[in-house]
């Protein structure tokens, strides 16, 4: 049973470029929520999608943009990048809301370097 | 912000158990508490949750106050692999999860 995976697992980029990260989610789920983690940090929510549509969106600018496929699996953009940008981004995976408490499970993060 | 308040770090010598308390005193009636942990530059592994009962699974005991203020995650017998962040996270059903800045346990040989 095949966890959650993320690619790639690092990338350097510079200020001012665009990013894609991709996501798929555990076998049998089909809700994904991204995260960004700065070093130090506790991650923060950036936005879940669930049904190919956006559900949920924590505090991020429209910089931060996503996409799910019909497979659940997920993209997370982001444009114009600025340094601070530089974190682990997480995937985590859940099975759908309305069916009770769902538990997210994470993949193990793309480390995004901005210079 | 986080609704949690958890201690910045604890040592534990390995063999022993390890029982990392929160506290979550605003926690209301339908908000779930969850444990996380995350060794060094990994993706935050889910451990347990519950709602008013004890729980317990293979990796983990969650111990909940019959008030549900506070709580305490119990690692029966703590290996040198247990070392990592520890997250305490109060929640509702299908909201995001709000990350503090845990605990960072420290398992000693």
């Amino acid at each position: 049973d095949a966890g959650v995976t993320q690619s790639p697992t690092h990338l350097i980029k510079t200020r001012g470029q665009q990013v894609t990260l991709r996501c798929s989610p555990k076998s049998g789920h089909d809700t994904v929520s991204w995260y960004q983690q700065a070093l130090g940090q506790g991650p923060q929510f950036i936005f879940q999608y669930y049904e190919e549509e956006e559900r949920q969106r924590g505090n991020f600018p429209d910089r931060f943009s996503g996409h799910q496929f019909p497979n659940y699996s997920s993209e997370l953009n982001v444009n114009a990048l600025l340094l601070g940008d530089s974190a682990l981004y997480l995937c985590a995976s859940s099975l759908v809301a309305g069916r009770g408490q769902e538990t997210q499970y994470f993949g193990p993060g793309t480390r995004l370097l901005v210079l | 912000d986080a609704k949690t308040t958890q201690p910045t770090s604890m040592d534990c010598a390995e063999g022993r158990a390890a029982n990392l308390p929160c506290n979550h005193s605003t926690i209301s009636g339908n908000e779930y508490v969850y444990w996380y942990r995350q060794i060094h530059s990994q993706g935050p592994q889910y451990i347990i949750h519950g709602l008013k009962n004890n729980e317990t699974n293979e990796m983990a005991s969650l111990i909940i106050t019959e008030d549900r203020k506070s709580s305490t995650l119990i690692l029966p017998h703590a290996t040198l692999r247990d070392t990592a962040v520890y997250y305490c996270i109060v929640r509702e059903e299908n909201t995001p999860l709000v990350f503090g800045k845990g605990t960072r346990l420290s398992v000693i040989a």
